[in-house]
């Protein structure tokens, strides 16, 4: 299994929809996990943290299930500006502590 | 509080020069990341250091690549002999303490790095 692993996507979805993103990780000893967002050509950026089952901000909802080694993201009322690339993202652990291992991401267009 | 800086944003070099990426984390962190995402591929942890100490370099190349953060001024990626594969965007991340459960790294706008 690869350290995280996403949906390959893309996911092209209308304005207002609702869509939903997986990612599996094979570190069990996992504590914390975020989801960043990438647009093209920029820098990523923290979307969100998940520390426990799960966490909710605004039209994003974040799930974690540790049995399954399973996060997923959640977004609710499609915009426009919600158009980048998801990472899904796993902090090291033991001698790697630092380290953020990255999964491919997924793309996610909305149009109008 | 200005974000990570990273310079230059963009750098040409020719096979066989050599390449130097600046990194100044936020101000109050002294953990330093940097990661190098190639075209079409995800980020890649390449090296974390403190400051004057090199804590994990398990995904730098083996061969010509270096990196310092020394006690003043700030983190440097050395990339000598560039190689046209060697071009890829480098992204320096900085957090006040190791990540964890209550910090996240905070990115630089990165240096796109193109090898002719």
């Amino acid at each position: 299994r690869k350290e995280v692993e996403q949906d390959p996507g893309p996911f092209n979805v209308p304005e207002g929809a609702t869509v939903a993103f997986n990612c599996t990780y094979s570190n069990s000893a996992s504590q914390s996990f975020f989801w960043y967002r990438q647009d093209c050509r920029k820098e990523p950026k923290l979307l969100m943290s998940v520390y426990s089952s799960g966490n909710e901000d605004g039209r994003f909802t974040a799930q974690l299930n540790r049995a399954s080694q399973y996060i997923s993201l959640l977004i609710r009322d499609s915009k426009l500006s919600d158009s980048a690339t998801y990472l899904c993202v796993v902090p090291g652990g033991g001698t790697s502590y630092g380290k953020l291992t990255f999964g491919q991401g997924t793309i996610l267009t909305v149009h109008p | 509080n200005a974000g990570v800086m990273q310079n230059p944003r963009h750098l040409v070099r020719r096979r066989g020069q050599e390449a130097r990426l600046r990194c100044s984390p936020m101000k109050g962190h002294s953990h330093v990341y940097w990661y190098r995402q190639l075209p079409e591929e995800g980020l890649k942890f390449m090296v974390y250091l403190q400051k004057e100490n090199i804590i994990d370099e398990s995904g730098m190349p083996k061969e010509r690549f270096s990196a310092e953060f020394p006690k003043e001024g700030p983190s440097i990626l050395r990339i000598q002999q560039v190689v046209r594969g060697d071009s890829a965007a480098y992204f320096c991340a900085s957090s006040p303490l190791r990540t964890g459960v209550d910090n996240e790294q905070f990115f630089g706008p990165g240096t796109r790095l193109t090898v002719l």
